[in-house]
């Protein structure tokens, strides 16, 4: 298996530009989980998917991030207009969670991310 | 909510012994995770432990959990330069489907 697959590894832009960012799961996982990694804040969690609809999109930091999951094997996060303090690694991550009842919480697989510049 | 605590960096030198401490909060927790994250990768699963254990080693790693005060530990004997990294706790969160809930992470700095 490849992995969770990420798309661009490095992506520098101007402010005001639009940025797309794009995941491929691991075949067969249903959960599909976007951070984001600042030195500052560390590691955040922006929005989770199951069976390519949002559960929880509460970490959206505003309404100038989307996220959208067309299928179970791609998503994407979209930020427009971007800005310089939107700059930060952005990690995809997907997992098998158990059925309900099950004991043991899948592991998160993370991608190897994308660093986003934002001048 | 749930909370984890980390101190943010941790230096040692080669040879030695590396502990890096972890406190959360939610005490019906099922699992605490370590996961590491090698510069320019995403974060992988290192180890991980049941609530009901005090102790899982795992070759040069220990992992320790006392439940009472809510504090998990993970010991790197024979700490070499390629563990230099960034280590991360995570805890399930009382909702077995809901996603982990990870501290801000540990930056260990091996010295030759």
């Amino acid at each position: 298996d490849a992995g969770v697959i990420q798309s661009p590894r490095h992506e520098v832009t101007e402010m005001g530009q639009e940025v797309t960012l794009r995941c491929k799961p691991i075949s067969g996982h249903d959960y599909l989980f976007w951070y984001r990694q600042t030195m500052m804040r560390g590691l955040e969690l922006l929005i989770y998917f199951n069976n390519n609809v949002p559960i929880d999109d509460s970490g959206m930091p505003e309404d100038r991030f989307s996220a959208k999951m067309p299928n179970a094997s791609f998503s994407t996060l979209k930020i427009q207009p971007s800005e310089p303090r939107d700059s930060a690694v952005y990690f995809c991550a997907s997992s098998s969670f158990p059925s309900a009842g099950s004991s043991y919480n899948s592991p998160l697989h993370f991608g190897n991310g994308t660093r986003l510049t934002v001048t | 909510g749930e909370d984890v605590e980390q101190s943010l960096f941790l230096s040692v030198r080669e040879g030695d012994s590396s502990v890096i401490n972890c406190t959360y909060t939610d005490s019906s927790s099922t699992y605490l995770y370590w996961y590491k994250q090698e510069p320019g990768a995403g974060l992988q699963l290192l180890t991980y432990i049941f609530s009901n254990m005090d102790m899982k080693q795992d070759q040069r790693l220990t992992v320790l959990l006392n439940k009472k005060d809510k504090h998990l530990s993970l010991r790197i004997a024979d700490t070499q330069t390629g563990d230099s990294a960034i280590y991360f706790c995570a805890e399930t969160p009382i909702s077995g489907n809901t996603p982990l809930v990870f501290g801000k992470g540990t930056r260990l700095s091996v010295i030759a």
